[in-house]
């Protein structure tokens, strides 16, 4: 298995800036990807974090708002950009590794 | 559209008193079943996937079992550190890796 590891775990931000969330992972993992749970909701994909070239967005989410790098096969960062409360969520990481598909604990931001 | 419908939203069982967890999906081309458990304020938990209809995994008091419409969590004896929120998800293509999650199960289980 994989251990997901997020930095950082909970911020809390002032609208307009642009936090960026880190994600290591201890072992290599063959697709990383970045989820969003609002509050009280499942999770949503928002991209897939692709090694050594631009992410593939879902529709709904777009490069500019969720800048998203992966420079090799253990870590990936995604940055959320000209925030607004609407973003507060919590934003997780995640790792696919053969059949199974692990999540870091999750970072919890708040957007004031 | 592909879609999974999990069921019952939220469940209370007394310890001890055994029960089953819904997720109802429709997918073009099922690529894997997913279970996680999620605890307050922590990421999903792996527990299981299963591939292909008639499959079932068990871990300890719980057992998933699959078929072409629908998954089954079963959940035995369940104690009080059985309570969390029970995810399903489906894998909908083999090169994407994409998980698409159904809306979870809250289980309390009391003493």
């Amino acid at each position: 298995s994989a251990v997901i590891s997020q930095k950082p775990s909970r911020d809390i931000c002032q609208r307009g800036t642009s936090l960026t969330i880190q994600c290591q992972v201890d072992s290599q993992v063959t697709m990383m990807f970045w989820y969003r749970q609002q509050p009280g909701q499942s999770l949503t994909l928002i991209a897939t974090a692709n090694q050594g070239s631009e992410a593939t967005y879902e529709s709904g989410f777009v490069i500019d708002k969720f800048p998203i790098s992966r420079p090799n096969l253990t870590f990936s960062t995604l940055t959320v950009s000209n925030m607004s409360p609407e973003d507060s969520s919590i934003y997780l990481c995640s790792g696919k590794q053969a059949y199974e598909q692990y999540f870091g604990p999750g970072t919890r931001l708040t957007v004031t | 559209e592909d879609q999974v419908t999990q069921s019952p939203e939220a469940l209370r069982l007394q310890e001890g008193e055994s029960s089953s967890l819904n997720c109802s999906y429709t997918v073009s081309g099922l690529r894997g079943l997913f279970w996680y458990r999620q605890d307050p304020g922590k990421g999903p938990e792996f527990l299981f996937t299963l591939y292909s209809a008639g499959e079932e995994k068990e871990k300890e008091r719980l057992k998933a079992t699959l078929t072409k419409k629908e998954s089954f969590l079963h959940i035995t004896a369940p104690k009080p550190e059985d309570s969390a929120t029970y995810l399903c998800a489906v894998q909908a293509g083999w090169n994407t890796g994409k998980l698409i999650f159904g809306q979870g199960t809250t289980l309390q289980v009391k003493p």
